[in-house]
């Protein structure tokens, strides 16, 4: 049982690359969701997930992509990276229906 | 105005005080409350679900007060381990989870 798996740990992109980083979670839970955490700013919700083909955006949506075609994985897609998007990304997931949320280990994203 | 705000600290106590966070949502359909803890470049874990009865988990106590839209953490005899930063967490049915900023919680010898 592994709980939740992101890849990759680290990444350095160019300004304008795309890249997808992948979430995937072995306890068969309903809910996922992506977050950002930057420095003073706390974790904030991308993007979110309440099961297989559903998807809705959260707090800071703009510059990301995600869709949820299997209750396992649920990626995130940076089309054209921009350094604003520099920042530590968690991806989470949970039953639902009031229980609490795994989290990954993060992916560290630097865009330069 | 943000969802869900605590007072940042940091708070700096020595082994064995009691310290208290407090944290304010401003939601009304907020159902689900948590308290996880996150320590420095690792990922925020589950520390307690919060209920409008109290709960206790040991050396912790989470209390939750629906009419004032308040939610506290209590921790009793702290100790070198607990110094991490504490993030107050609602939950609307059917979305995700809402985070405050945190509080930083230092323990000193």
């Amino acid at each position: 049982n592994a709980g939740v798996t992101q890849t990759p740990k680290f990444q350095v992109l160019k300004t304008g690359q795309s890249m997808t980083l992948q979430c995937a979670q072995d306890m068969n839970h309903e809910y996922m969701s992506w977050y950002r955490q930057d420095p003073g700013m706390g974790l904030r919700l991308i993007h979110y997930s309440v099961g297989a083909g559903i998807t809705d955006q959260g707090e800071v949506p703009n510059g990301y992509n995600v869709s949820r075609s299997t209750t396992e994985d649920f990626p995130l897609r940076l089309l054209s990276a921009a350094p604003s998007q520099t920042s530590v990304y968690f991806c989470a997931s949970s039953y639902g229906g009031g229980a609490g949320y795994t989290f990954g280990s993060g992916t560290r994203l630097t865009v330069v | 105005r943000k969802e869900v705000e605590q007072d940042p600290g940091p708070f700096n106590v020595p082994e064995g005080a009691t310290v208290a966070f407090n944290c304010t949502y401003s939601n009304s359909a907020s159902q689900s409350f948590f308290w996880y803890r996150q320590d420095c470049r690792k990922e925020p874990k589950l520390l307690m679900s919060v209920y409008s009865s109290g709960n206790e988990d040991g050396r912790f106590t989470a209390q939750l007060n629906r009419a004032s839209q308040y939610i506290s953490l209590l921790i009793r005899d702290s100790k070198l381990s607990d110094s991490a930063t504490y993030l107050c967490v609602v939950n609307q049915a059917g979305t995700a989870l809402i985070f405050g900023k945190g509080t930083t919680l230092s323990v000193s010898s």
